[in-house]
């Protein structure tokens, strides 16, 4: 298994301009969880999809952000537009229902100048 | 509400010294218990997990932890330290249960081990 692919590892950009970050989860895992990761704050919560649902947004920082999952094996998390508090780690992590634990993704880095 | 305390932001140890990093819980029913790592630039990676069975965990790398009940601690130690040892230890929380009805894990605010020669 190839474990959670994200992409890009790396995204640098412009304030103002839109960043959509990708993540394929494990084959056959149904639930999937967007993280952010800066020094400040250490690791947060954004959203969590079961079954390509969303079922917890509340981590969703403002209205900036957004997560679709069209399908079982597609997630973006989308800023528009970027501003540079938003610079950090972004991870995606997959689950299997009532599996404990998460699989984590690489995690993208985004800078946003 | 489940919570996670990790003692120490940061440890520094000797290379071939006692690894140990503190994690306490505090959690209304008996909790799931993990260990990720985090290895620089890379995704959080799981280290090990108490499910409730043996109190005693033994992970990847040669750690090990164990779960206390009466301490609400879960402890994460190993024997001697490498200079690959080097990384940002999470510490994490699941309710059993599913309440809120899925798998959330809550994180420690993590501690960045370093090994010096």
């Amino acid at each position: 298994d190839a474990g959670v692919i994200q992409s890009p590892r790396h995204e640098v950009t412009e304030m103002g301009q839109e960043v959509t970050l990708r993540c394929k989860p494990i084959s056959g895992h149904n639930s999937l969880f967007w993280y952010r990761q800066t020094m400040m704050r250490g690791l947060e919560l954004l959203i969590y999809f079961n079954n390509n649902v969303p079922i917890d947004d509340s981590g969703m920082p403002e209205d900036r952000f957004s997560a679709k999952m069209p399908n079982a094996s597609f997630s973006t998390l989308k800023i528009q537009p970027s501003e540079p508090r938003d610079s950090a780690v972004y991870f995606c992590a997959s689950s299997l229902d009532r599996v404990p634990g998460y699989t984590f993704g690489s995690g993208t880095r985004l800078t946003v100048v | 509400a489940q919570s996670v305390t990790q003692l120490g932001s940061h440890v520094s140890v000797s290379e071939g010294a006692l690894v140990l990093l503190r994690c306490n819980y505090s959690s209304s029913v008996p909790p799931y218990l993990f260990w990720y790592v985090q290895y620089p630039n890379q995704g959080l990676q799981l280290l090990l997990k108490y499910t409730s069975a043996a109190t005693l965990v033994k992970g990847i790398n040669g750690f090990e932890a164990e779960f206390k009940k009466s301490e609400t601690s879960f402890h994460l130690t190993k024997p001697s330290a490498h200079m690959s040892d080097a990384a940002e230890y999470f510490c994490a929380v699941s309710d059993p249960l599913f309440s809120g009805g899925y798998n959330k894990l809550i994180f420690g605010a993590g501690t960045r081990l370093a090994v010096h020669p």
